[in-house]
């Protein structure tokens, strides 16, 4: 099956400094990538959807400017958490999908412990 | 609002008997609807889907699901649990919304098999 990518898989870093994530598609065009965030023993929120080629539409209550998403290729999108603070630690997951009635494939995670 | 429902935090069952884990959502239109298992500090991995014709799907590792449209729920079913099975699931719905689609996910199942 399809392969995404995600890197780093684990990530720590100091109160105040950005991170970025990177969720690639390896064998596929991937034309929306979905970004959701996970806490401990909780489901996978929803954080925002990104196309290729245009802004990422966001959730409510998600911060745009803090979770800064960008979508430059069919093969790569990008999460950068600015800013980072503590309450900003989770495990961050990606997935992507070539259409609506395309499968739907995840990457492994991404866990980011801010200090 | 749309909305998926895991009313069970965690199933229990015995290694050998059959499983159920239970999943309800609420959305307009024609959703497709996902399985996935998660395992500890992993991405999800994809068991099986219901797009449309026959309502009993089967999937990945022996798991099927039967969807019911009457009753909105798309149950995960296994005839006989294996200790491997022991995991996270989640049930998940995609649906169109303002000429983009969305993938939300409900709270999560912890099945647990004991030998």
């Amino acid at each position: 099956g399809a392969v995404v990518s995600q890197h780093p898989s684990r990530v720590i870093c100091k109160s105040g400094t950005s991170v970025k994530i990177e969720c690639r598609s390896l064998d596929f065009q991937a034309t929306t990538m979905f970004w959701y965030r996970q806490f401990p023993k909780k489901s996978l929120m929803l954080m925002a959807t990104s196309n290729e080629g245009s802004k990422a539409t966001y959730e409510q209550g998600v911060e745009k400017d803090k979770f800064l998403i960008n979508h430059a290729s069919l093969t790569l999108s990008t999460l950068t958490v600015t800013s980072a603070h503590p309450e900003d630690s989770s495990f961050y997951i990606c997935s992507a999908t070539s259409g609506y009635t395309g499968e739907l494939f995840f990457g492994e995670g991404s866990r980011l412990t801010v200090l | 609002a749309q909305s998926v429902a895991q009313p069970e935090d965690q199933v229990n069952v015995a290694e050998g008997n059959p499983l159920t884990v239970k999943c309800t959502y609420s959305v307009s239109g024609n959703p497709y609807l996902f399985w996935y298992v998660q395992y500890p500090n992993r991405g999800l991995q994809f068991l099986l889907k219901y797009i449309t014709g026959d309502n009993l799907v089967k999937g990945s590792y022996g798991f099927e699901a039967e969807f019911n449209k009457s009753q909105t729920s798309f149950h995960l079913k296994k005839p006989s649990a294996l200790v491997s099975d022991s995991a996270l699931y989640f049930c998940a719905v995609r649906f169109l919304m303002d000429s983009s689609y969305k993938l939300i996910f409900g709270s999560g199942t912890r099945l647990l098999v004991r030998p």
